[in-house]
């Protein structure tokens, strides 16, 4: 159970758009379109962004974004805000009703 | 307002024991799936166990199988986490949270501490 693979960091300008990659295995991301995103701002509880790879919750921004290819999903920040910096998570199913996160991407705006 | 409510962390010997609770309001906690995730101090996010809306399913991390038990009381909006043996590598923020919609966690707890040091 390896955590997903997600790049450390990851920056823009307001207004640019950013997009943070998850990469994981035929067994979590390759098999289940279940990936979801999560914000965590600092000393805070995360927040979900994204369900389902695509699906945005009631009151997250349109600029939030998700999608998939095999075995990597992707979440997509546009028109950056300075109040998008903070940790990003993507989280999959895996077998036997396992979950796994991604190691974290610190946004920075 | 949908709330979770983490208690019952503290400082613990290793190979101690700790129960952590958590408590819902704001919405039917007896509908959906339960799920325990916690943080290690400057770390990611790691899941660690989920359980079924009726707790006729329970599903935990390699690292914590064996030691851990995930269970529920739906008439008291409540979810549990019994901890045994407990190492320095439990040492974390415990985060109770909801899964709300399918496959994600959208309602999430402030968390409770577990240090585990002698």
């Amino acid at each position: 159970q390896s955590a997903l693979t997600q790049p450390p960091s990851a920056s823009g300008s307001p207004g640019q758009s950013v997009t943070i990659s998850c990469t994981g295995t035929n067994s979590d991301v390759g098999a289940y379109n279940i990936v979801s995103w999560y914000q965590q701002h600092a000393g805070k509880a995360p927040k979900l962004m994204i369900y389902e790879v695509t699906k945005r919750p009631s009151g997250v921004p349109d600029r939030f974004s998700g999608s998939k290819s095999g075995t990597t999903a992707s979440l997509t920040v546009s028109g950056l805000q300075a109040e998008d910096e903070a940790d990003y998570y993507c989280c999959s199913r895996a077998d036997n009703y396992n979950f796994i996160f991604g190691g974290g991407t610190k946004l920075t705006v | 307002e949908e709330q979770l409510v983490e208690s019952g962390g503290g400082l613990v010997q290793p190979g101690g024991s700790l129960r952590l609770s958590c408590v819902g309001s704001g919405f039917t906690f007896s509908k959906d799936w339960m799920s325990w995730v916690r943080q290690a101090p400057g770390k990611g996010l790691e899941w660690v166990a989920n359980i079924k809306q009726d707790g006729s399913g329970k599903y935990y991390v390699d690292s914590v199988k064996g030691r851990f038990t995930i269970s529920r009381d739906n008439s008291k909006n409540s979810l549990f986490l019994q901890m045994n043996s407990l190492a320095a590598e439990d040492t974390a923020l415990y985060f109770c949270a909801r899964f709300g919609v399918v496959g994600g966690l959208d309602c999430w707890g402030q968390g409770t501490l577990v240090t585990v040091s002698s």
